[in-house]
C-alpha cells in the first residue's frame, strides 16, 4: 500500500458528459501526477501540480484540467468525454522539487465512456 | 516524446529466472524505474536506478543499465507464481514541457506456469 487513494473506483459517463476524479497524495508527498492508461498500453503522461501550480504537461487536449489543494490532494476533471477517453487514471505522488522524486501510483480510477 | 521499447510477452517455469528488457533513447533520463502491474490494480514500484549506476540488487530483483546502449534489464530470480503480472520500464528525465514525468513502456506481459 502506497498511501495514494483515488476515488471513485470506477465510473461510467456517456459521450459529452463531463467528470471529475479525485487523488489524496501520500502523507509528506507536495506533488501529484496524473496519467492515462488505455487497455493494453503503458500510461500516458497527462499533467503534474507542485504546490498547487502546474508542473508540467503532456500532449493532452485542454479540456483535461486540473486542480491541487492546499493539503495536496487534487483533482482532475475532463469536459466533453469521448469514447477514446476510456481508460484507467492513474495518480502519483512525489516529494521534492516538482516530481523529481520517486513516484508512487494509487489503484486508479477505471473511467467507461458510452 | 521519447520512445521506451520492451518486449510485449515472456513465459517462464516457476524456480527459473526472468530477465525482462527495456530500451529507451531519452539520453537526458535520470532515473530509470520498474513497476508491477497486477490485474484491475495500480502500478507497484519495484525498484529503480539512478543513471550514473550499473547495477542494483534488491532481494530477488537486479537491475542493470548499460547507458551507452541505452538498455535497461530487470532479472528475477526464484520467480514464483505470484511474480506473473505486466512490468512496466519508465524513463524520468526533466523536459522543459512535463517536467520530470514518467515516460512508460508498453509493458511486459510476464507468466509464470508450475
Amino acid at each position: 500500500e502506497t498511501g495514494v487513494t483515488q476515488s471513485p473506483t470506477h465510473l461510467i459517463k456517456t459521450r459529452g458528459q463531463q467528470v471529475t476524479l479525485r487523488c489524496s497524495s501520500q502523507s509528506g508527498h507536495n506533488t501529484v501526477s496524473w496519467y492515462q492508461q488505455a487497455l493494453g498500453q503503458g500510461p500516458q503522461f497527462i499533467f503534474q501540480y507542485y504546490r498547487e501550480e502546474e508542473n508540467g504537461r503532456g500532449n493532452f487536449p485542454p479540456r483535461f484540467s486540473g486542480l491541487q489543494f492546499p493539503n495536496y490532494s487534487s483533482e482532475l476533471n475532463v469536459n466533453a468525454l469521448e469514447l477514446d477517453d476510456s481508460a484507467l487514471y492513474l495518480c502519483a505522488s512525489s516529494s521534492g522539487t516538482g516530481g523529481r522524486e520517486t513516484q508512487y501510483f494509487g489503484p486508479g480510477t477505471r473511467l467507461l465512456v458510452l | 516524446g521519447e520512445d521506451v521499447e520492451q518486449s510485449l510477452f515472456l513465459s517462464v517455469r516457476e524456480g527459473d529466472s526472468s530477465v525482462i528488457n527495456c530500451t529507451y533513447t531519452d539520453s537526458s533520463s535520470t532515473y530509470l524505474y520498474w513497476y508491477k502491474q497486477e490485474p484491475g490494480a495500480g502500478l507497484q514500484l519495484l525498484t529503480y536506478i539512478f543513471s550514473n549506476m550499473d547495477m542494483k540488487q534488491d532481494q530477488r530483483l537486479t537491475v542493470l543499465l548499460n547507458k551507452k546502449d541505452k538498455h535497461l534489464s530487470l532479472r528475477i530470480a526464484d520467480t514464483q507464481t505470484g511474480d506473473s503480472a505486466i512490468y512496466f520500464c519508465a524513463e524520468s528525465g526533466f523536459n522543459s514541457n512535463s517536467g520530470y514525468a514518467l515516460n512508460f513502456g508498453k509493458g511486459t506481459s510476464l507468466l509464470v506456469t508450475p
